[in-house]
């Protein structure tokens, strides 16, 4: 039922530890993204995938990979997890300016410690 | 680049009045879309309203509307009827329309308290 879903919710790790956040969407959306919420509640976008291709890479470190397998699903892996990654994950979906009523889909975020 | 600025970043409104939030942007598209977007406790970001650049005429969504002035590149929120489920923080953004990138870029946020 749930249109943008994110596993895990929640996610606490030590540094330098590699972990992924695994998005699904079930629109039949063409788009999807990575967005960052920092302590400050700051959202910006990190990444943008179109028919599993990378269209969005906003000057994010290479230690952030997000990978595609298909049109409904966008990973995000983080090598070497610093301090700083601590945040909120959000992923989201569209449809690609095929009509003018869509918007952004908003998964319920996944909360990111790093110890 | 595009910037939206959100110039309040707390307010408080007793229940059943009122309220309006502000919000600037910056762009240098044509067409575009703004939204405002409320993010409760619960950290689920929730569409609120959204507008057409294009379109002359304010959105509105129930008690949520907006006053859209194009040429002052202001887009402010009005709640009217304020409830104690409004609390929440209130992002302001912009998406650009045509090609292949469309991406949200987001105000700093409100903090909207609804007192009773």
């Amino acid at each position: 039922d749930t249109a943008v879903s994110q596993t895990p919710k929640y996610l606490v790790t030590q540094m330098g530890n590699d972990k992924s956040i695994k998005c699904e969407q079930n629109l039949g959306h063409d788009t999807m993204y990575w967005y960052k919420q920092d302590s400050k509640k700051f959202l910006k976008i990190m990444f943008s995938y179109n028919n599993k291709e990378l269209i969005i890479n906003e000057t994010v470190p290479n230690r952030f990979s997000p990978k595609s397998p298909d049109k409904a699903h966008l990973n995000l892996h983080i090598n070497s997890l610093e301090l700083g990654d601590s945040a909120v994950y959000f992923c989201a979906s569209r449809v690609q300016g095929l009509n003018a009523e869509e918007t952004q889909y908003f998964g319920p975020g996944t909360r990111l410690l790093v110890l | 680049a595009q910037t939206v600025t959100q110039s309040q970043p707390e307010m408080s409104v007793q229940e059943a009045e009122t309220v309006t939030l502000s919000c600037t942007y910056d762009t240098s598209e044509s067409n575009y879309y703004l939204f405002w977007y409320k993010q409760p406790p619960s950290r689920q970001m929730i569409l609120v309203i959204r507008q057409e650049a294009y379109k002359q005429q304010n959105a509105t969504e129930n008690r949520f509307s907006v006053n859209f002035q194009k040429a002052a590149k202001s887009f402010s929120l009005k709640i009217s009827d304020s409830q104690l489920g409004d609390t929440a923080m209130y992002f302001c953004a912009l998406e650009n329309s045509g090609g292949s990138n469309y991406k949200l870029t987001f105000g700093k946020g409100t903090l909207l308290t609804v007192n009773p």
